[in-house]
């Protein structure tokens, strides 16, 4: 069974610059979580959608970032524009639903640079 | 709020040595647990989950943590690290339908 996947791995840009981070998770899985991990601290939850609906984006900053999950599946998560404290790590986790409790399974992540 | 405390920041063994990374969690309701291990280079991965039953989970690697309720804690636990075992660890809990509480990590050495 394929893993979730993120693309790309690695992403540099100067700051003002927008950016794009995509993720598709495990096949059935309704519950997709987007976290940021900044160097030294554990994965922070941005925002977490169940099918296409963002149920969770309390910490999601709204000014610059903005996601979208078309057709309950692939989700794409933006900054613009970014800024240097945005360097750090974006996973994206996907669960089979949420009610349940299930364990969430996390993709190789994202490391943005903003210089 | 939720938090989850991780209380060594880095663990430096000797192969063959036993393991104990301390988590302490801060929420009064029913919690599921979670250990997950970054190994160099690698994703985030479940090493073991604790919902309900057993207070003692077993994971995968010999791996094995036990929730004590009363002292709000889910320590991890290895009787004896190899030198592959040298990685991240995460704390999390799962108290409010889905979201993660992660820990700050513990980056566990292990010297050959």
């Amino acid at each position: 069974e394929a893993g979730v996947v993120q693309s790309p791995r690695y992403k540099i840009i100067e700051k003002k610059q927008p950016v794009a981070f995509w993720c598709n998770p495990i096949s059935g899985h309704n519950t997709l979580y987007w976290y940021r991990q900044n160097l030294g601290q554990g994965p922070e939850l941005l925002i977490r959608y169940e099918n296409e609906e963002a149920v969770d984006d309390s910490q999601l900053p709204k000014d610059r970032f903005s996601a979208e999950r078309l057709k309950g599946v692939d989700s794409t998560l933006k900054i613009q524009p970014a800024e240097l404290g945005d360097s750090a790590v974006y996973l994206c986790a996907s669960s089979l639903d949420r009610y349940r409790q299930e364990t969430q399974y996390f993709g190789p992540g994202t490391r943005l640079l903003v210089l | 709020a939720q938090s989850v405390s991780q209380h060594n920041h880095h663990v430096i063994l000797s192969e063959a040595a036993s393991l104990e990374l301390g988590c302490n969690y801060s929420y009064g309701g029913t919690v599921n647990l979670f250990w997950y291990v970054q190994y160099p280079g690698q994703h985030l991965q479940l090493l073991l989950k604790y919902f309900s039953g057993d207070p003692l989970v077993k994971g995968i690697k010999g791996f094995e943590a036990e929730f004590i309720k009363s002292k709000f804690s889910f320590n991890l636990r290895k009787p004896s690290v190899q030198w592959s075992d040298t990685a991240e660890y995460f704390c999390a809990v799962n108290a409010q339908g889905g979201k993660l509480i992660f820990g700050q990590g513990t980056e566990l050495s292990v010297k050959p």
